[in-house]
């Protein structure tokens, strides 16, 4: 039961570089995000998507782009990495959407992504 | 423009004892909150929740404690065990989206 699954855990890129974070989910969740964790800051909503062909702006999107063509994979598109893009990336998926009694998140282990 | 936020940076209690951490909020359009737990390398992992309608809710030793008129929520850990050492995020939603606070650190000593 692998849940939710992130690749790669850490990756160093160098200004201007592009570089895609896999993510794969193996409940057949509907909803699926992208959150980014900066130092000393909570999770920040980057992209959503509410199913297959479906997606949305959260907080902080700029500088990403994503695609759902699949119900399992929801990948992250860096497309000209900045400093300001150092930061540990979270992906998560749910059932239903987030609530009390529904749609707990599960999260993936994280990607550790530097910019230098 | 902080939604949540959690002003604790860090909390140490003495196992056995009770652990409380706090959590502010600015949007009364939140109608839902919940508490998650980060281990070191792993990702967070759902604790708690509680809908804008109630003021407690209860699992076995965790209770979410939520004060709408004071915009607060916290979450009260009885006893505290070395295990529950890790990083507490409160998060508050509406709709399909969450947002997370900046996380308490807890530290339960043995």
């Amino acid at each position: 039961n692998a849940g939710v699954t992130q690749t790669p855990k850490f990756r160093i890129l160098k200004i201007g570089q592009s570089m895609t974070l896999q993510c794969a989910q193996d409940m057949n969740h509907n909803y699926m995000y992208w959150y980014r964790q900066d130092p000393g800051m909570g999770l920040k909503l980057i992209y959503y998507s509410v199913g297959a062909g479906i997606t949305d702006k959260g907080e902080v999107p700029n500088g990403y782009n994503v695609s759902r063509s699949t119900t399992e994979d929801f990948p992250l598109r860096l497309e000209l990495a900045a400093p300001s893009q150092t930061s540990v990336y979270f992906c998560a998926s749910s059932y239903l959407p987030p609530g009390e009694n529904t749609g707990e998140l599960f999260f993936g282990e994280g990607s550790r992504l530097t910019v230098l | 423009d902080q939604q949540v936020k959690q002003n604790s940076p860090s909390l140490s209690v003495q196992e056995g004892r009770i652990s409380i951490l706090n959590c502010d909020y600015t949007n009364s359009m939140f109608d839902y909150f919940l508490w998650y737990k980060k281990y070191p390398a792993e990702g967070p992992t759902f604790l708690i929740s509680i809908s804008s309608i109630k003021d407690k809710n209860e699992d076995g030793r965790f209770t979410v404690f939520l004060n709408k008129s004071a915009k607060h929520l916290s979450l009260h850990i009885v006893p505290s065990q070395p295990g529950d050492s890790a990083v507490y995020f409160c998060a508050a939603g509406n709709g399909n989206k969450l947002v997370f606070g900046a996380g308490t650190i807890l530290r339960v000593k043995s």
